[in-house]
């Protein structure tokens, strides 16, 4: 298997832009994870689905920011607009379930908003 | 309720000597811990996991970690560093079966040649 893949793998935009971040998961996984690590809050669990579905996403920040999954294979997560503060490196991870299951995170997306 | 606290953000060691990263956890049931390795510009991957099983485990690159109910640790150790192992090492800790994992903050390795 490929593994877990993100795209695109850096992005850099302007302030009030949409970004749209894009994450397919290991085929099979039930669990999809979306992380974002900064250096001063480190990694932070934003949101994360079973079977397609949102479990819990009280960890993203704001209105601004948005995730979905529409199939098995595939997952985004959207900020609209931009700010500055939103730069950080975003994971995406997948897992066969919870508890003991290890979760296998992509090369992540390096976000910088000017 | 689950939580994990590594102590120090940064360890520097010289290559050869004895590589220790400290992991604490608080948890109300008895807890699955693992540890993840992030290299420089990729994502996590996981060193090792303690499932109650050993309390010894064993992971990839030499690594292990042993758990210790009553100090309520999960430490990381190595007998002797590699320039390859500088990188990131975080502890994570789940409290069971439907429970997604809480990581800490991350400890810098840091290896001198």
């Amino acid at each position: 298997d490929a593994g877990v893949i993100q795209s695109p793998r850096h992005e850099v935009t302007e302030m009030g832009q949409e970004v749209t971040l894009r994450c397919k998961p290991i085929s099979g996984h039930d669990y999809l994870f979306w992380y974002r690590q900064t250096m001063m809050r480190g990694l932070e669990l934003l949101i994360y689905f079973n079977n397609n579905v949102p479990i819990d996403d009280s960890g993203m920040p704001e209105d601004r920011f948005s995730a979905k999954m529409p199939n098995a294979s595939f997952s985004t997560l959207k900020i609209q607009p931009s700010e500055p503060r939103d730069s950080a490196v975003y994971f995406c991870a997948s897992s066969l379930g919870l508890g003991t299951d290890t979760q296998y995170f992509g090369p992540g997306t390096r976000l910088t908003v000017l | 309720a689950q939580s994990v606290t590594q102590l120090g953000s940064h360890v520097s060691v010289s290559e050869g000597a004895l590589v220790l990263l400290r992991c604490n956890y608080s948890s109300s049931v008895p807890p699955y811990l693992f540890w993840y390795v992030q290299y420089p510009n990729q994502g996590l991957q996981l060193l090792l996991k303690y499932t109650s099983a050993a309390t010894l485990v064993k992971g990839i690159n030499g690594f292990e970690a042993e758990f210790k109910k009553s100090e309520t640790s999960f430490h990381l150790t190595k007998p002797s560093a590699h320039m390859s192992d500088a990188a990131e090492y975080f502890c994570a800790v789940s409290n069971g079966g439907s429970y997604i994992p809480t990581f800490g903050r991350g400890t810098s390795l840091i290896v001198h040649p």
